[in-house]
């Protein structure tokens, strides 16, 4: 149990469009999702915290007009970042929460490779 | 603010053998969770262990094991009878109560020897 998938794990775009990224939970619903990016050989760095139905909560220093985050149902999160340059070129990470109590577990999708050309 | 301090970037371990990796933390909560990540090459972030602060008792999962110091914040993980499978990168993560987001270390790398 506690699946999460994400699509596509790996993408390669020109500079100037756009790119989506699904993170699904496959086998539970998840009130909370979370998007990360991690450069080679470092750590996670959380970008944003999506609930179900409400906005995106952003960290700081992340554009939310260049990462779009929907969390339209407890099983999708889409993470858009718009008009791409080659500086966004990363590894983003989701995760899904099951509920807010304390002994909650975070689990994390495969990641998706980015590259912008 | 939490933090989270893994201060070996990198560590190597005979297969077979036991070893530990360091965490320590910062935090001025009385309750909170600690928890163990485990990053193959694949990219895929599996968790190895959790511990809740309240809890007294050392978790273990098979050849995880931690040694939870919450007096020092200290939270060590150590693995048995390492296997290749082993090696990747390894995260502690620490999270606070309801609705607080997980704080990573850096990571450290291990690699197994055969």
């Amino acid at each position: 149990g506690a699946v999460v998938s994400q699509h596509p794990s790996r993408v390669i775009c020109k500079s100037g469009t756009s790119v989506k990224i699904e993170c699904r939970s496959l086998d539970f619903q998840a009130t909370t999702m979370f998007w990360y990016r991690q450069f080679p050989k470092k750590s996670l760095m959380l970008m944003a915290t999506s609930n179900e139905g409400s906005k995106a909560t952003y960290e700081q220093g992340v554009e939310k007009d260049k990462f779009l985050i929907n969390h339209a149902s407890l099983t999708l999160s889409t993470l858009t970042v718009t008009s791409a340059h080659p500086e966004d070129s990363s590894f983003y990470i989701c995760s899904a929460r099951v509920d807010a109590t304390s002994t909650d577990t975070q689990y994390f999708g495969p990641g998706t490779r980015l590259t912008v050309l | 603010a939490q933090t989270v301090t893994q201060s070996q970037p990198e560590m190597s371990v005979q297969e077979a053998e036991t070893v530990t990796l360091s965490c320590t933390y910062d935090t001025s909560e009385s309750d909170y969770y600690l928890f163990w990540y485990k990053q193959p090459p694949s990219r895929q972030m599996i968790l190895v262990i959790r511990q809740e602060a309240y809890k007294q008792q050392n978790a273990t999962e098979n050849r995880f094991s931690v040694n939870f110091q919450k007096a020092a914040k200290s939270f060590s993980l150590k693995i048995s009878d390492s296997q290749l499978g082993d090696a990747a990168m390894y995260f502690c993560a620490y999270k606070a109560g309801a609705n607080s987001k997980l704080t990573f270390g850096k990571g450290i790398t291990l690699s197994v020897r055969p």
